[in-house]
């Protein structure tokens, strides 16, 4: 049974300050690692994906994977309220054949 | 580009009927989509796989019968919830993947049965 776990929340940040999203996964099979954004009755938007090991950065948001440890995470800088949402880390084995797997989702509360 | 479009956004219907829910990638062909079904407070579940030109593969627990999945063409695929009960009121999900830039999904589906 392939897992991602995720700590659901919430995880609440001042306005500005770093939020730390991590997760993890038990299929080492896994090659590409996605973190989804969701607001409440939205369906999910795409942030970012990584393949490899070490870091990727996107604007603010810059995702970490370390297969060895088997661990995923999102950091995002200078966090606004709008960045309030659930955070969705999902996972698969081989990119465009296999099904998405999604971790149950961190809640992140960003207030001003 | 990789959008994918879902109708209908809100569906009610009284228990015993069928909902029919369309999924279609409106600028590439997707050979395989995948059907969520997510209850509130949860995450996403994964329904189904489906197949263009093909049968869907079901995930364990997911009736065949119940979810009937049709993928007759590499832009649409269809996800027909027969004989629903009010148990079957979720938010439903389309997903379809493009090569380089991930799984894309559609603007979900929110189904409710009265």
């Amino acid at each position: 049974q392939k897992e991602v776990e995720q700590n659901s929340g919430p995880l609440s940040v001042p306005e500005g300050a770093i939020a730390s999203l991590n997760c993890t996964y038990s299929d080492r099979g896994s090659q590409s690692f996605f973190w989804y954004r969701q607001y409440s009755g939205k369906s999910p938007e795409l942030i970012m994906f990584i393949y490899s090991n070490g870091d990727k950065e996107d604007g603010r948001f810059t995702a970490q994977l370390n297969k060895a440890s088997q661990y995923v995470s999102l950091l995002i800088r200078d966090s606004q309220p709008s960045d309030s949402a659930t955070y969705l880390c999902a996972v698969a084995t081989f990119l465009g054949t296999d099904k998405l797997i999604f971790g149950t989702g961190t809640r992140l509360q960003v207030f001003p | 580009g990789a959008v994918v479009s879902q109708h209908p956004s809100r569906v009610i219907c009284k228990s015993g009927t069928s909902v029919k829910i369309e999924c279609r990638s409106l600028d590439f062909q997707a050979t395989t989509m995948f059907w969520y079904r997510q209850f509130p407070k949860q995450s996403l579940m994964l329904m189904a796989t489906s197949n263009e030109g093909s049968k869907a593969t079901y995930e364990q627990g997911v009736e065949k019968d119940k979810f009937l999945i049709n993928h007759a063409s590499l832009t649409l695929s269809t996800l027909t919830v027969t004989s629903a009960h009010p148990e079957d009121s979720s938010f439903y999900i389309c997903s379809a993947v493009l090569e380089n830039y991930g799984y894309t999904f559609g603007s979900g589906t929110r189904l409710t049965v009265v």
